[in-house]
Protein backbone atom coordinates (compact mmCIF):
# COMPACT_ATOMS: atom_id res chain seq x y z
CA UNK A 1 0.00 0.00 0.00
CA UNK A 2 1.19 3.30 -1.06
CA UNK A 3 3.05 5.61 1.93
CA UNK A 4 3.68 9.04 3.02
CA UNK A 5 7.16 8.79 3.80
CA UNK A 6 8.92 12.18 6.05
CA UNK A 7 12.78 12.45 6.41
CA UNK A 8 14.45 12.65 9.16
CA UNK A 9 12.41 10.40 11.57
CA UNK A 10 14.65 12.73 14.73
CA UNK A 11 15.89 16.56 13.97
CA UNK A 12 17.85 18.12 16.58
CA UNK A 13 19.09 21.14 15.81
CA UNK A 14 20.22 24.76 18.28
CA UNK A 15 17.79 26.86 18.78
CA UNK A 16 18.32 30.05 16.39
CA UNK A 17 18.64 27.37 13.54
CA UNK A 18 16.85 26.77 10.71
CA UNK A 19 15.20 23.02 10.07
CA UNK A 20 13.29 21.45 6.32
CA UNK A 21 10.97 18.79 7.27
CA UNK A 22 10.62 16.37 4.42
CA UNK A 23 7.48 14.68 3.42
CA UNK A 24 7.20 12.37 0.58
CA UNK A 25 3.10 12.11 0.05
CA UNK A 26 1.49 9.43 -1.77
CA UNK A 27 1.70 10.37 -5.76
CA UNK A 28 -1.82 10.52 -7.20
CA UNK A 29 -2.44 12.94 -4.20
CA UNK A 30 -3.65 16.35 -4.76
CA UNK A 31 -3.47 17.77 -1.19
CA UNK A 32 -1.34 18.29 1.81
CA UNK A 33 -1.12 19.08 5.14
CA UNK A 34 1.57 19.49 8.08
CA UNK A 35 0.24 18.92 11.86
CA UNK A 36 2.06 19.30 14.72
CA UNK A 37 1.95 17.52 18.41
CA UNK A 38 3.83 18.62 21.50
CA UNK A 39 4.76 16.09 23.63
CA UNK A 40 1.88 15.54 25.74
CA UNK A 41 -0.90 17.18 23.82
CA UNK A 42 -3.14 16.60 20.97
CA UNK A 43 -2.38 17.20 17.16
CA UNK A 44 -2.72 20.87 16.04
CA UNK A 45 -3.27 21.54 12.52
CA UNK A 46 -0.42 24.18 10.94
CA UNK A 47 -1.13 24.63 7.09
CA UNK A 48 -2.78 22.87 3.82
CA UNK A 49 -1.40 23.11 0.59
CA UNK A 50 -3.40 22.26 -3.07
CA UNK A 51 -2.76 23.33 -6.39
CA UNK A 52 0.99 24.77 -5.29
CA UNK A 53 -0.38 27.33 -2.77
CA UNK A 54 -1.62 27.61 0.85
CA UNK A 55 -5.04 27.21 1.07
CA UNK A 56 -5.37 27.38 4.81
CA UNK A 57 -2.98 28.19 7.48
CA UNK A 58 -3.57 28.34 11.26
CA UNK A 59 -2.65 30.68 13.91
CA UNK A 60 0.42 28.64 14.57
CA UNK A 61 1.68 28.79 10.92
CA UNK A 62 3.34 32.38 11.47
CA UNK A 63 6.11 34.30 9.42
CA UNK A 64 8.82 31.62 10.90
CA UNK A 65 6.75 28.93 8.91
CA UNK A 66 7.05 28.48 5.32
CA UNK A 67 6.31 25.22 2.93
CA UNK A 68 7.14 24.25 -0.71
CA UNK A 69 6.57 21.54 -3.01
CA UNK A 70 9.96 21.96 -4.99
CA UNK A 71 9.43 19.52 -7.56
CA UNK A 72 6.42 18.26 -7.13
CA UNK A 73 6.84 15.11 -5.35
CA UNK A 74 8.69 16.36 -1.85
CA UNK A 75 6.43 19.01 0.24
CA UNK A 76 8.38 20.70 3.16
CA UNK A 77 8.21 22.36 5.94
CA UNK A 78 10.66 25.36 7.00
CA UNK A 79 11.29 26.18 10.04
CA UNK A 80 13.09 29.65 10.71
CA UNK A 81 15.26 30.76 13.63
CA UNK A 82 14.00 28.04 15.32
CA UNK A 83 12.50 28.40 19.20
CA UNK A 84 12.66 25.83 21.85
CA UNK A 85 8.71 25.87 21.98
CA UNK A 86 9.00 24.36 18.38
CA UNK A 87 9.99 21.07 19.90
CA UNK A 88 7.20 18.98 18.85
CA UNK A 89 6.13 16.10 16.33
CA UNK A 90 5.47 16.99 13.24
CA UNK A 91 3.22 15.38 10.74
CA UNK A 92 2.67 15.14 7.09
CA UNK A 93 -0.21 13.79 5.61
CA UNK A 94 -1.43 13.56 1.82
CA UNK A 95 -5.14 13.26 0.77
CA UNK A 96 -6.53 11.77 -3.00
CA UNK A 97 -9.36 13.98 -2.74
CA UNK A 98 -11.64 16.02 -0.51
CA UNK A 99 -13.67 12.60 0.47
CA UNK A 100 -11.01 10.55 0.94
CA UNK A 101 -9.07 10.11 4.44
CA UNK A 102 -6.11 11.61 5.33
CA UNK A 103 -2.81 9.71 5.13
CA UNK A 104 -0.11 10.29 7.49
CA UNK A 105 3.57 10.01 7.38
CA UNK A 106 5.21 8.32 10.57
CA UNK A 107 6.35 11.87 11.66
CA UNK A 108 9.77 13.86 12.33
CA UNK A 109 10.78 14.39 16.32
CA UNK A 110 11.90 18.02 16.36
CA UNK A 111 14.33 18.66 19.40
CA UNK A 112 15.77 22.50 19.83
CA UNK A 113 18.05 22.71 22.37
CA UNK B 1 -13.44 25.11 25.03
CA UNK B 2 -11.85 22.37 22.67
CA UNK B 3 -13.88 21.82 19.67
CA UNK B 4 -13.58 18.10 20.04
CA UNK B 5 -14.13 15.57 23.28
CA UNK B 6 -13.20 12.31 23.94
CA UNK B 7 -14.53 10.19 26.60
CA UNK B 8 -13.02 8.47 28.65
CA UNK B 9 -9.45 10.09 28.61
CA UNK B 10 -7.96 6.71 29.76
CA UNK B 11 -9.19 2.86 29.51
CA UNK B 12 -7.85 -0.20 30.68
CA UNK B 13 -9.78 -3.32 29.65
CA UNK B 14 -8.98 -6.93 29.56
CA UNK B 15 -8.49 -9.13 26.48
CA UNK B 16 -11.57 -9.81 24.75
CA UNK B 17 -13.68 -6.95 26.73
CA UNK B 18 -15.95 -5.02 23.98
CA UNK B 19 -14.69 -1.34 24.39
CA UNK B 20 -16.09 1.67 23.40
CA UNK B 21 -14.65 5.42 22.81
CA UNK B 22 -16.97 8.26 22.50
CA UNK B 23 -16.31 11.52 20.54
CA UNK B 24 -18.63 14.69 20.99
CA UNK B 25 -18.19 17.74 18.99
CA UNK B 26 -19.39 21.39 18.92
CA UNK B 27 -18.79 22.35 14.90
CA UNK B 28 -20.59 21.80 12.20
CA UNK B 29 -18.60 19.13 9.78
CA UNK B 30 -18.60 17.73 6.86
CA UNK B 31 -16.52 14.50 7.97
CA UNK B 32 -15.43 12.56 11.07
CA UNK B 33 -11.97 10.42 11.08
CA UNK B 34 -11.11 8.20 14.04
CA UNK B 35 -7.36 7.71 13.88
CA UNK B 36 -4.99 5.20 15.84
CA UNK B 37 -1.84 6.74 16.93
CA UNK B 38 0.62 3.70 18.31
CA UNK B 39 3.56 4.37 21.23
CA UNK B 40 6.04 5.20 18.44
CA UNK B 41 3.99 8.33 17.21
CA UNK B 42 2.79 7.26 13.70
CA UNK B 43 -0.64 7.88 13.12
CA UNK B 44 -3.25 5.56 10.97
CA UNK B 45 -6.70 6.62 9.84
CA UNK B 46 -8.94 4.01 10.71
CA UNK B 47 -12.17 5.35 9.70
CA UNK B 48 -13.50 8.29 7.53
CA UNK B 49 -17.67 8.72 7.95
CA UNK B 50 -19.75 11.34 7.00
CA UNK B 51 -22.97 9.56 8.62
CA UNK B 52 -24.37 5.79 9.73
CA UNK B 53 -21.74 3.19 10.36
CA UNK B 54 -18.62 1.99 9.20
CA UNK B 55 -17.64 -1.83 10.19
CA UNK B 56 -13.66 -2.83 9.36
CA UNK B 57 -12.93 -5.97 11.02
CA UNK B 58 -13.37 -5.69 14.85
CA UNK B 59 -13.65 -2.28 14.79
CA UNK B 60 -17.07 -0.51 14.38
CA UNK B 61 -17.58 3.57 14.01
CA UNK B 62 -20.85 5.33 14.38
CA UNK B 63 -21.98 8.79 14.06
CA UNK B 64 -25.19 10.89 15.12
CA UNK B 65 -24.98 13.82 13.41
CA UNK B 66 -28.25 15.42 14.98
CA UNK B 67 -26.45 14.51 18.55
CA UNK B 68 -23.47 15.37 17.05
CA UNK B 69 -21.68 12.26 18.29
CA UNK B 70 -19.28 9.54 17.57
CA UNK B 71 -18.19 5.91 18.70
CA UNK B 72 -15.90 3.57 17.46
CA UNK B 73 -16.45 0.14 19.24
CA UNK B 74 -13.68 -2.26 19.21
CA UNK B 75 -15.26 -6.33 19.52
CA UNK B 76 -12.54 -9.19 21.28
CA UNK B 77 -10.17 -6.32 22.58
CA UNK B 78 -6.54 -7.54 21.83
CA UNK B 79 -3.00 -6.48 23.42
CA UNK B 80 -1.92 -4.87 20.49
CA UNK B 81 -5.14 -2.88 20.15
CA UNK B 82 -3.35 -1.04 23.38
CA UNK B 83 -2.74 2.76 21.70
CA UNK B 84 -4.65 6.11 21.51
CA UNK B 85 -7.46 6.23 19.71
CA UNK B 86 -8.44 9.88 18.35
CA UNK B 87 -11.32 11.81 16.87
CA UNK B 88 -10.70 14.35 14.43
CA UNK B 89 -13.41 16.37 12.50
CA UNK B 90 -13.50 18.23 9.28
CA UNK B 91 -15.16 21.87 9.82
CA UNK B 92 -17.42 22.63 6.73
CA UNK B 93 -15.53 22.62 3.64
CA UNK B 94 -12.20 22.95 5.06
CA UNK B 95 -10.22 19.79 4.44
CA UNK B 96 -7.92 20.29 7.82
CA UNK B 97 -8.51 18.19 10.66
CA UNK B 98 -9.73 19.23 14.32
CA UNK B 99 -8.46 16.65 16.88
CA UNK B 100 -9.67 15.72 20.46
CA UNK B 101 -6.77 14.68 22.85
CA UNK B 102 -7.16 10.98 22.39
CA UNK B 103 -8.57 8.25 24.60
CA UNK B 104 -5.29 6.04 25.90
CA UNK B 105 -6.71 2.15 25.66
CA UNK B 106 -4.76 -0.71 27.45
CA UNK B 107 -5.96 -4.38 27.11
CA UNK B 108 -4.22 -6.51 29.54
CA UNK B 109 -4.01 -9.82 28.49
Amino acid sequence: EPEVTQTPSHQVTQMGQEVILRCVPISNHLYFYWYRQILGQKVEFLVSFYNNEISEKSEIFDDQFSVERPDGSNFTLKIRSTKLEDSAMYFCASQGDGHQPQHFGDGTRLSIL
Amino acid sequence: KNEVEQSPQNLTAQEGEFITINCSYSVGISALHWLQQHPGGGIVSLFMLSSGKKKHGRLIATINIQEKHSSLHITASHPRDSAVYICAVIRGSQGNLIFGKGTKLSVKP
